[in-house]
């Protein structure tokens, strides 16, 4: 069935380093792709998505771009802050249904 | 806008109860909720998908009897665990589908519930 793998944490940074995430995804058609963030005591928001191939999601400085050849959907952003100290999760869409990879674990140190 | 609430945020049971969570949508009506499990540094996992008016589609391996799932209505939907026992202890997740949905069926997430069952 299709699944997501990503990097696993947790994943220390220095303010303003720069941040990737890997994430890879094994499906039978053409998922939608998302990266979710849970901050601390809160829900899952989205964070960003890519409907199709070579698409690049973005926003709050975050980016990832959908990489059919390499089945990736890797998460960067060039300068992190304390604030976004949180879990991220690599996610697909298929059906209907959504399928996590296990979360990505961010903790930036000022 | 886009909210989604649980209540209770937390609850502590004995085992053999049952408990009641309770996922709404609060400024949009969701044809379509999910409901989620999640263990401690672990992913989410989809335990069924509830369509307001009919049965829930249940995940394999999730037992139907033992976690009842009623959508009764395009705001609220509510996820039983009947019997509950140590192993049920978990953080419980939902989500709501607008009915108007994007192409990509965005789903919105409540903040979460945390079940400990003694």
């Amino acid at each position: 069935g299709d699944s997501v793998t990503q990097m696993e944490g947790p994943v220390t940074l220095s303010e303003e380093a720069f941040l990737t995430i890997n994430c890879t995804y094994t499906a039978t058609g053409y998922p939608s792709l998302f990266w979710y963030v849970q901050y601390p005591g809160e829900g899952l928001q989205l964070l960003l998505k890519a409907t199709k191939a070579d698409d690049k999601g973005s926003n709050k400085g975050f980016e990832a771009t959908y990489r059919k050849e390499t089945t990736s959907f890797h998460l960067e952003k060039g300068s992190v802050q304390v604030s976004d100290s949180a879990v991220y999760f690599c996610a697909l869409s298929e059906g209907g249904k959504l399928i996590f990879g296990q979360g990505t674990e961010l903790s930036v140190k000022p | 806008g886009a909210v989604v609430s649980q209540h209770p945020s937390w609850v502590i049971c004995k085992s053999g109860t049952s408990v009641k969570i309770e996922c709404r949508s609060l400024d949009f009506q969701a044809t379509t909720m999910f409901w989620y499990r999640q263990f401690p540094k672990q992913s989410l996992m989809l335990m069924a998908t509830s369509n307001e008016g009919s049965k829930a589609t249940y995940e394999q391996g999730v037992e139907k009897d033992k976690f009842l799932i009623n959508h009764a209505s395009l705001t609220l939907s509510t996820l039983t665990v009947t019997s509950a026992h140590p192993e049920d202890s978990s953080f419980y997740i939902c989500s709501a589908q607008p009915a108007a949905g994007g192409p990509w069926n965005e789903q919105f997430f409540g903040p979460g519930t945390r079940l400990t069952v003694l």
